[in-house]
């Protein structure tokens, strides 16, 4: 299976401490997102990367959050000092850019901060 | 701010009926996706409509794109427990910052 896949799938850290998600996308998707999803709610956009350009960046994502793709390939979310509000499922899509929007996800990672 | 709603919330039903839930936005999208989420599972795209007023079927699920590019529903014909899940609905612009927005998505519940 050559889909999106992230690691890890669930991650339980106490408050202010740091954590790293990583994500694999399909080999050919040259576009890379970061998406974070409560509880009820549809997924929040965070950020995007064309290749390993940083295109975008949303307001939810504060200086704690910071996203990289290095090599235009795999992707991570780094949360530092991280706070109960923090809590949620965390998702990474890739697109391969032709058609705005046609994204395939990958499972997510589901953080709880305690 | 572009939002995209979609209604109804929650929706509860017997199997074997039929069923439409909705996406509306007062902004223009040049593309819409509807995807199927489970719980503990990413979403799942089950299709994209680009033009105006077109329909897209997949097996029994019907998908319209409003006219104006501004709305769009979702229609599912005798509903199956396998159907239960949360449907999204996604729309992008072609403005400078290419973003993607998803409603809060319907929770459709088929009862066997």
């Amino acid at each position: 299976d050559t889909g999106v896949s992230q690691d890890p799938r669930h991650k339980i850290t106490k408050r202010g401490q740091n954590v790293t998600f990583r994500c694999d996308p399909i080999s050919e998707h040259n576009r890379l997102y970061w998406y974070r999803q409560t509880l009820g709610q549809g997924p929040e956009f965070l950020t995007y990367f064309q290749n390993e350009a940083q295109l975008e960046k949303s307001r939810l994502l504060s200086d704690r959050f910071s996203a990289e793709r290095p090599k235009g390939s795999f992707s991570t979310l780094e949360i530092q000092r991280t706070e109960q509000g923090d809590s949620a499922m965390y998702l990474c899509a890739s697109s391969p850019g032709a058609l705005l929007g046609e994204q395939y996800f990958g499972p997510g990672t589901r953080l709880t901060v305690t | 701010t572009q939002l995209l709603e979609q209604s109804p919330q929650f929706l509860s039903i017997q199997e074997g009926e039929n069923l439409t839930v909705y996406c509306n936005s007062s902004s223009v999208f040049s593309s819409l996706q509807w995807y199927r989420q489970e719980p503990g599972e990413g979403p799942v795209l089950l299709v994209t409509v680009v033009t105006g007023g077109e329909v897209k079927k997949l097996k029994r699920l019907t998908f319209q794109f409003g006219d104006a590019r501004k709305d769009s529903s979702l229609h599912i014909t005798a509903a199956q427990p396998g159907d239960t899940g949360l449907y999204l609905c996604a729309g992008g612009t072609m403005n400078r910052d290419d973003k993607i927005i998803f409603g809060k998505g319907t929770r459709l519940h088929i009862l066997p």
